[in-house]
């Protein structure tokens, strides 16, 4: 089973500011099969990024995804105020899906 | 467009078995498409449960060893999900999704989830 580390845990940023999300694998996620939701309080997740870098239906050019292998990232380039959730790397490259748990993107 | 709703028991009696359902609207499940099982207990991260194609094949974690069971009714166009001989450890929100039409494909559409209780 591949596990995933997010950091930081926590993210504490102001409107504007840039948010630069860190998703690691215990092992190399083949074919960059690695994706990002957003999750708000009482809400399911929301697919943001696949693909490691493709964005998802209607999700504004802010977000971006970013790497391969083991190391991956998710920028938000210009925080706005409906950008403050948690998000959740999930990796479906092996026959076992995981999630990592996630960073937790708050309001300084 | 495409909507997924779970229905089921809120409180399940420690040892029974969780059933629930999803149903879809705006898409037919037979028309291609896997579609999965996913919970997160209160407070904490997302867990893969399972997921099945439109043909009934399945898969699903080994983590809840064989205690999970995903079907799928056609003609309702739902599918559904058993979990065997509950704990407090299976207390949470589970969601239904979407996932693409390979096995290699992430959650694009998910229900809104149902909070599942195992109490007794």
């Amino acid at each position: 089973e591949i596990v995933l580390t997010q950091s930081p845990g926590t993210l504490s940023l102001s409107p504007g500011e840039r948010a630069t999300l860190s998703c690691r694998a215990s092992q190399s996620v083949s074919s960059s099969y690695l994706a990002w939701y957003q999750q708000k309080p009482g809400q399911a997740p929301r697919l943001l990024i696949y693909g490691a870098s493709s964005r998802a239906t209607g999700i504004p050019d802010r977000f971006s995804g970013s790497g391969s292998r083991t190391d991956f990232t998710l920028t938000i380039s210009r925080l706005e105020p409906e950008d403050f959730a948690v998000y959740y790397c999930q990796q479906y490259g092996s026959s076992v899906f995981t999630f990592g748990p996630g960073t937790k993107v708050d309001i300084k | 467009q495409v909507q997924l709703q779970e229905s089921g028991p809120g409180l399940v009696k420690p040892s029974e078995t969780l059933s629930l359902t999803c149903a879809v609207s705006g898409y037919s499940i037979s028309s291609g498409h896997y579609w999965g099982w996913i919970r997160q207990p209160p407070g904490k991260g997302l867990e893969w449960i399972g997921s099945i194609y439109h043909s009934g094949i399945t898969y699903h974690n080994p983590s809840l060893k064989s205690r999970v069971t995903i079907s799928r009714d056609t003609p309702k166009n739902q599918f559904s999900l058993k979990l065997s001989s509950v704990t407090a450890a299976d207390t949470a929100v589970y969601y239904c999704a979407r996932q693409g039409r390979a096995g290699r494909d992430p959650f694009d559409i998910w229900g809104q989830g149902t909070m599942v209780t195992v109490s007794s």
